[in-house]
């Protein structure tokens, strides 16, 4: 079955520091990968998605490319910023599915 | 465009009295989703409507819970004789389009505390 695995946390970095979170998958067929952060008491925001192998997904700052040698999705930025702290998730949904696989979420926490 | 709103926010109940949550997704999107999310984990998936049709259950959504969308438009979750297992943060969302690329949005969640 789909799965998602992403790296334990909790994850604490300095102001300025880089980040990787790792995600890798199982899947049957070719997913769409997903991140999504949740800020504190807040709900899902999806961040940033690629659809097909070596796809590039980016947005404020973060990045991730869809490795399907490696199955992995890994998330990256090159420069935290305390706002950034926040519960990062990885997610996959196979083509022609309906539902998101979650991983159980990364909580990072930047440090001034 | 006000993005997915679901009601309320936060709900604190008696061990077996039911509760309902609704959600209103963005307006013209016709697939709509009812995830679960437990402190600690990622969301899992409950149920899922196209238009006003039910197309999909989880396993996790037992004969307690109840799924609506009767016109297409809104949504609600009821929960019928509440247990303290059903403590978590149920998610709505909402997506245009049958393309499994198409981006899915959540709301702010239903915070459920069931004492």
């Amino acid at each position: 079955g789909d799965s998602v695995t992403q790296m334990e946390g909790p994850v604490t970095l300095s102001e300025e520091a880089f980040l990787t979170i790792n995600c890798t998958y199982t899947a049957t067929g070719y997913p769409s990968l997903f991140w999504y952060v949740q800020y504190p008491g807040e709900g899902l925001q999806l961040l940033l998605k690629a659809t097909k192998a070596d796809d590039k997904g980016s947005n404020k700052g973060f990045e991730a490319t869809y490795r399907k040698e490696t199955t992995s999705f890994h998330l990256e930025k090159g420069s935290v910023q305390v706002s950034d702290s926040a519960v990062y998730f990885c997610a996959l949904i196979e083509t022609g599915a309906n539902n998101l696989f979650f991983g159980t979420g990364t909580r990072l926490t930047v440090i001034p | 465009d006000t993005g997915v709103s679901q009601n309320p926010r936060h709900k604190i109940t008696k061990r077996g009295q039911n509760v309902t949550f609704r959600c209103d997704p963005i307006s013209e999107h016709n697939r709509l989703y009812w995830y679960r999310q437990t402190l600690g984990q990622g969301p899992e998936f409950l149920t899922y409507f196209q238009n006003e049709a039910q197309l999909e259950k989880s396993r996790l959504l037992s004969d307690r819970f109840s799924a609506e969308r009767p016109k297409g438009s809104f949504s609600t979750l009821e929960i019928q004789r509440t247990e303290q297992g059903d403590s978590a943060m149920y998610l709505c969302a909402s997506s245009l389009g049958a393309n499994s690329g198409n981006t899915i949005y959540f709301g702010e969640g239903s915070w459920l505390t069931v004492v």
